[in-house]
C-alpha cells in the first residue's frame, strides 16, 4: 500500500528565502503527483502536476520536482512572501482507480513578513 | 462560473437527520469524488464516480449515499447523521491528464 509522507509538518521562515518543501513516498511505480496549497477554511488548489515521465513542473515561482526511484518530489518556492502561507499536500496516484490517490498530511508553511 | 460549486458551505444539523450535500462542476469530468477532511485523519475518500451511473465506494462509506444522473452533478447523502459525521466535506473532478480539482468545501456540523 502507498504511503506518502511530508515532512517537516510545518515550517515557519521570513519573507524572501527559498524554501524546498518535500514529498516521499513508498512504491515508486505512480503515474502522477500533485502538489496543492490549501488556505483555513479554503478547498484545495491545484499547483502543480507532474507526469511519471517528467522531471519537473514550473509554474511563476514554483518549481516542483520528481524522481520515482526514489520516492521523492520536492516543491521549491522561491522568495517567499507572506501570502505563500498555507498547508501544501501532495498526493501520488499509482493507478488501480480512485484508490489509487494517496495524499500526505501536508506541510504547514507560515511566511514571517 | 467555471469549476466545482459545493452547496451549503455551511451546514448544521441534529442526529439522525437526513442531510444532503450538493456538487456541480461545470467542466464535464467523468471521474467525481467525495472526500472527508478531519484533524488527524487528513483527506479520506467516501465515495467515486467513473461516469454518470457509475459510482463505487472509497476508503469511508458507511453512512453515505451518492448518486450521479447527470455528469455535472454529484450529490452525496447522510441518511441518518451522526456526530462522528461532523467534518469538512469536499468533491472534486478529474481532468483526462489526471489533474484535480476541488471544491471550496462543505463544513457540517451534527449536534
Amino acid at each position: 500500500k502507498q504511503e506518502v509522507t511530508q515532512i517537516p509538518a510545518a515550517l515557519s521562515v521570513p519573507e524572501g528565502e527559498n524554501l524546498v518543501l518535500n514529498c516521499s513516498f513508498t512504491d515508486s511505480a505512480i503515474y502522477n503527483l500533485q502538489w496543492f496549497r490549501q488556505d483555513p477554511g479554503k478547498g484545495l488548489t491545484s499547483l502543480l502536476l507532474i507526469q511519471s515521465s517528467q522531471r519537473e513542473q514550473t509554474s511563476g515561482r514554483l518549481n516542483a520536482s520528481l524522481d520515482k526511484s526514489s520516492g521523492r518530489s520536492t516543491l521549491y518556492i522561491a522568495a517567499s512572501q507572506p501570502g505563500d502561507s498555507a498547508t501544501y499536500l501532495c498526493a501520488v496516484y499509482s493507478g488501480g482507480g480512485a484508490d489509487g490517490l494517496t495524499f500526505g498530511k501536508g506541510t504547514h508553511l507560515i511566511i514571517q513578513p | 462560473d467555471a469549476g466545482i460549486t459545493q452547496s451549503p458551505r455551511y451546514k448544521i444539523t441534529e442526529t439522525g437527520r437526513q442531510v444532503t450535500l450538493m456538487c456541480h462542476q461545470t467542466w464535464s469530468h467523468s471521474y467525481m469524488f467525495w472526500y472527508r477532511q478531519d484533524l488527524g485523519h487528513g483527506l479520506r475518500l467516501i465515495y467515486y464516480s467513473a461516469a454518470a451511473d457509475i459510482t463505487d465506494k472509497g476508503e469511508v462509506p458507511d453512512g453515505y449515499v451518492v448518486s450521479r444522473s447527470k455528469t455535472e452533478n454529484f450529490p452525496l447523502t447522510l441518511e441518518s447523521a451522526t456526530r462522528s459525521q461532523t467534518s469538512v466535506y469536499f468533491c472534486a473532478s478529474k481532468t483526462g491528464a489526471g489533474e484535480l480539482f476541488f471544491g471550496e468545501g462543505s463544513r457540517l456540523t451534527v449536534l
